[in-house]
């Protein structure tokens, strides 16, 4: 079974300028977590998706969107980029059961930098 | 306030031997999840085993093992006969949550150099 990909790998931007990441589940999950990984903030939740609604968003300014398509498949969006914006972006799916018990199968990641 | 403490942010390890990497967190949920991951240079997460609030016994998954006590909220990981190949960070997490959604909330991660 195929996991989780990422599209870009790696992406340069401007300052000002938006971008959107694409997310694609693996195979029969249903949830889709996104993270912003820096070195100085670590690892920090920005939002999961369930059957195309978000159910939980991190605190991250409005400028950071996503959505969920019937497919399972997600796009996160950053509106006016900022230089703090460059990091790494992980997706994470998972197959909701117990919620708590749900692993999250990690993609590669998007490393995005903002010049 | 910060509810995974990994207060090792480096570790040295030889070939062969067990090495034991601290978590600590802080919840007031009854039910969650405590997982570690591993993260190569590469930068993929990598899941490594899982512990719930209700499993009475320790996970284990080949050399990975969790020292779960849930007393003293700690959630170690206990990799047996250390490889080369186990240099990498590694970062335990926690999820909770409710009908309202869930998240999963990262440790900062501690870094393991296996030594040859």
């Amino acid at each position: 079974k195929a996991g989780v990909t990422q599209t870009p790998r790696y992406l340069i931007k401007t300052r000002g300028q938006q971008v959107t990441l694409s997310c694609s589940p693996i195979s029969g999950h249903r949830s889709v977590s996104w993270y912003q990984q820096t070195p100085g903030q670590g690892l920090q939740f920005l939002f999961e998706y369930f059957s195309e609604t978000q159910r939980n968003k991190g605190n991250f300014p409005g400028r950071f969107s996503g959505r969920q398509f019937s497919n399972s498949r997600s796009e996160m969006n950053v509106s006016t980029l900022e230089l703090g914006d460059s990091a790494l972006y992980l997706c994470a799916s998972s197959l909701p059961s117990g919620a708590h018990t749900d692993t999250q199968y990690f993609g590669p990641g998007t490393r995005l930098t903002v010049l | 306030a910060q509810k995974i403490t990994q207060t090792q942010p480096g570790m040295f390890v030889q070939e062969k031997e067990a090495v034991t990497l601290d978590c600590t967190y802080d919840t007031s949920d009854q039910s969650y999840g405590l997982f570690w991951y591993k993260q190569p240079s590469s930068g993929e997460m990598i899941f490594l085993i899982y512990q719930g609030s209700y499993d009475e016994q320790n996970a284990t998954e080949g050399r990975y093992s969790l020292n779960f006590q849930k007393a003293r909220k700690s959630a170690n990981l206990v990799i047996s006969a250390s490889q080369l190949g186990d240099s990498a960070m590694y970062f335990c997490a926690m999820r909770e949550g409710g009908t309202g959604g869930f998240k999963t909330i990262f440790g900062a991660g501690t870094r393991l150099f296996v030594k040859a």
